[in-house]
């Protein structure tokens, strides 16, 4: 099973301030994909295929990767960004998640 | 619009079994698979497996073998999953989510709690 690390577990981040996620896996995947989940709700797909945002996603953010170290950045983190971020990957059976990074806001 | 609407929350006793299902509209169900994930309170998401709409076709993570079974009712476009042998690690909120790489499409998830 491959297992995937995000880091940070926690942070808290500005208005207009750069946020980079990560989300290390233990083997090398093809691609990643992110959900954005807020409390109570069902995860969002936000980033799929590394870095394609999806359907709505504000162009502040971005995917970035390959092999076992990808990344999501928010170019200037607004008030709505505050969730929690799980990276996924299905490049080896089962599918896995991150553990999620909380980004929260200052 | 692609919609997936599960059933409403479960309160069960322990040893217990449950069926949770996902009615869904808005797309040709037989064109896709749905996979069902579990998400225990403040905690990461765990795929369960996998059902295709077409023909049953299942893939399980081995984890959750035995203890989920996916179904399908091509009939009226509702995906089922049946959790046997309920103990207190099986409380958590299972989601149903279209597609088998990334899911686009999520139901609003059913919480399920084993107690006695």
């Amino acid at each position: 099973e491959i297992v995937l690390t995000q880091s940070p577990t926690t942070m808290a981040a500005s208005p207009g301030e750069k946020v980079t996620l990560t989300c290390r896996a233990s083997s090398s995947v093809s691609y990643m994909h992110w959900y954005q989940q807020k409390s109570g709700a069902s995860p969002k797909l936000w980033i799929y295929d590394t870095s394609n945002r999806a359907s709505g996603v504000p162009n502040r953010f971005s995917g970035s990767g390959s092999g076992t170290s990808y990344s999501l950045t928010i170019s200037s983190m607004e008030t709505e960004d505050a969730a929690t971020y799980y990276c996924q990957q299905w490049s080896s059976n089962p599918l896995t998640f991150g553990s999620g990074t909380k980004l929260e806001i200052k | 619009e692609v919609q997936l609407q599960q059933s409403g929350a479960e309160l069960v006793k322990p040893g217990a079994s449950v069926k949770l299902s996902c009615k869904t509209s808005g797309y040709t169900f037989s064109n896709y698979y749905m996979s069902w994930l579990k998400q225990m309170p403040g905690q990461n998401i765990e795929w369960i497996g996998n059902i295709y709409g077409g023909n049953g076709g299942t893939g399980y993570n081995q984890k959750f073998k035995g203890k989920a079974t996916l179904t399908v009712d091509k009939s009226s476009s509702t995906a089922y999953m049946d959790l046997s042998s309920l103990t207190s690690e099986d409380s958590a909120v299972y989601f149903c989510a279209r597609d088998r790489t990334e899911f686009a499409y999520w139901g609003q998830g059913t919480l399920v709690t084993v107690s006695s």
